[in-house]
């Protein structure tokens, strides 16, 4: 798997908990990112990261923040999570500069009651 | 938002037939068209990839075609195997963001 694991691999919470998932790469690849995938809408972007402390949003950010303090580490928190946000979540790393190449972790199943 | 779709939700094929899969796309500025393969229960895995001034690449059994006149992209699965059986997706790399197909499910009928 390309050196990527994400935790927790399943998790159960309520509605309006604080809930955050890591990804931890062993590649010291620039580039992660993180993504929902959910049934008729494939994999949408969350957030990614090009850099330590660097972020920027993708086209489902609502609800959702991260933070990149380290190049192994980007973490993907729901300040307040909703039924909405009971998705499969994945996170993915992208080779050098020039490798458009994803790298894909396991995916973490997340279920908000 | 961009938007990549495709044309069929499933697909199924008989085992060592040709598979094509097909995918249209929006955006004209992708630098990189992607191919990805999910099985169940894990994460989408790199198949192949064109950049956007190719019409065709070849990989190990696989060929993937780009039409940007009709912003249209395919994977071509040549002789079948059960262990193709799969969601693939097409994706467009925009250089920082990917934006992905909602999957064609591949069953490779024995």
């Amino acid at each position: 798997d390309a050196g990527i694991t994400q935790s927790p691999r399943h998790k159960v919470t309520e509605t309006g908990t604080p809930v955050t998932l890591r990804c931890h790469q062993t590649e010291n690849h620039r580039y992660m990112y993180w993504y929902r995938q959910d049934p008729g809408h494939g994999l949408r972007l969350i957030h990614y990261s090009y850099g330590v402390k660097d972020t920027d949003k993708g086209e489902v950010s609502d609800g959702y923040s991260v933070s990149r303090s380290k190049t192994e580490d980007f973490l993907l928190t729901l300040e307040s999570a909703t039924s909405s946000q009971t998705s499969v979540y994945f996170c993915a790393i992208k080779g050098p500069s020039g490798d458009n190449e994803q790298f894909f972790g396991p995916g973490t199943r997340l279920t908000v009651l | 938002g961009e938007s990549v779709g495709l044309h069929l939700p499933t697909l199924s094929v008989q085992e060592g037939d040709n598979s094509i899969i097909n995918c249209a796309y929006s955006n004209s500025a992708s630098d990189y068209f992607i191919w990805y393969k999910q099985e169940s229960g894990k994460g989408p895995q790199f198949i192949i990839d064109i950049r956007s001034n190719m019409d065709k690449r070849q990989g190990q059994r696989v060929t993937v075609l780009l039409n940007k006149t009709v912003k249209h992209l395919s994977l071509q699965i040549a002789a079948t195997q059960p262990g193709d059986s799969a969601v693939y997706f097409c994706a467009e790399d925009t250089g920082n963001q990917f934006y992905f197909g909602t999957g064609t499910s591949l069953t490779v009928i024995p």
